[in-house]
């Protein structure tokens, strides 16, 4: 069995502020793979990135950034400064690899930034 | 954008009724999701795809069955729509399932009467 949890339903933050979003999973397997997606008020899905479960190296990609810790199995999202347009909901997926085809999504955390 | 269409965009139907809804690539991915998302769920797996005529259930499969006669189409049908599947429904695309990202549609909005 997998599984993700996002404890934080709603954020709100004022625009420039850093935030957190948070995300813990639970897998028996070795080999997995962790996702964030972010759904802006459009709707749509948008990829942000994919780790695996040897990559333990924190990623850095403009304002986001991203901390895996295997120890506390925790793959949590910062935004630094954020913006307006960096509301929306967020959400953090789990693919074990004794799942095949089965990536498990948490209930999503709805960031809203104000102006 | 990876290219990926669904149709219609937005459905209304009757409880009883039978509902298709289709997805469209052009990327020529062999694996293809639906997901339904509701409030306080996130997105769950309903079915998904692996190859034309390859399927296999997801975490909520009862209700709605998926065929896959094109690499390109994967249509997902309920037999007979229920209140209980009114839901914004996506479709995803995946180049292979080891851990690779999925690609999502645009997604259907579907409300049961």
């Amino acid at each position: 069995a997998q599984k993700v949890t996002q404890a934080q339903t709603e954020i709100s933050v004022v625009e420039k502020e850093d935030v957190t979003l948070d995300c813990v999973y639970e897998t028996r397997d070795t080999t997995y793979y962790l996702f964030w997606y972010k759904q802006p008020p459009s709707g749509e899905l948008v990829f942000l990135i994919r780790r695996n479960s040897f990559d333990e190296q924190n990623e850095i990609s403009g304002r986001y950034s991203w901390n895996f810790q295997k120890s506390t199995s925790s793959f949590n999202f910062t935004i630094t400064a954020s913006q307006v347009v960096d509301s929306a909901v967020y959400f953090c997926a789990l693919h074990g690899s004794s799942n095949t085809g089965k990536l498990s999504f948490g209930q999503g955390t709805t960031l809203q930034v104000k102006p | 954008d990876a290219g990926i269409t669904q149709s219609p965009r937005h459905k209304v139907t009757e409880t009883g009724t039978p509902v298709t809804l289709r997805c469209h690539q052009t990327e020529n991915h062999r694996y293809m999701y639906w997901y339904r998302q509701d409030p306080g769920h996130g997105l769950r797996l309903i079915h998904y795809s692996y190859g034309v005529k390859d399927t296999d259930k997801g975490e909520v499969s009862d209700g709605y069955s998926v065929s896959r006669s094109k690499t390109e189409d994967f249509l997902l049908t309920l037999e007979s729509a229920t209140s209980s599947q009114t839901s914004v429904y996506f479709c995803a695309i995946s180049e292979w399932t080891g851990g690779h990202e999925q690609y999502f549609g645009p997604g259907t909005r579907l409300t049961v009467t």
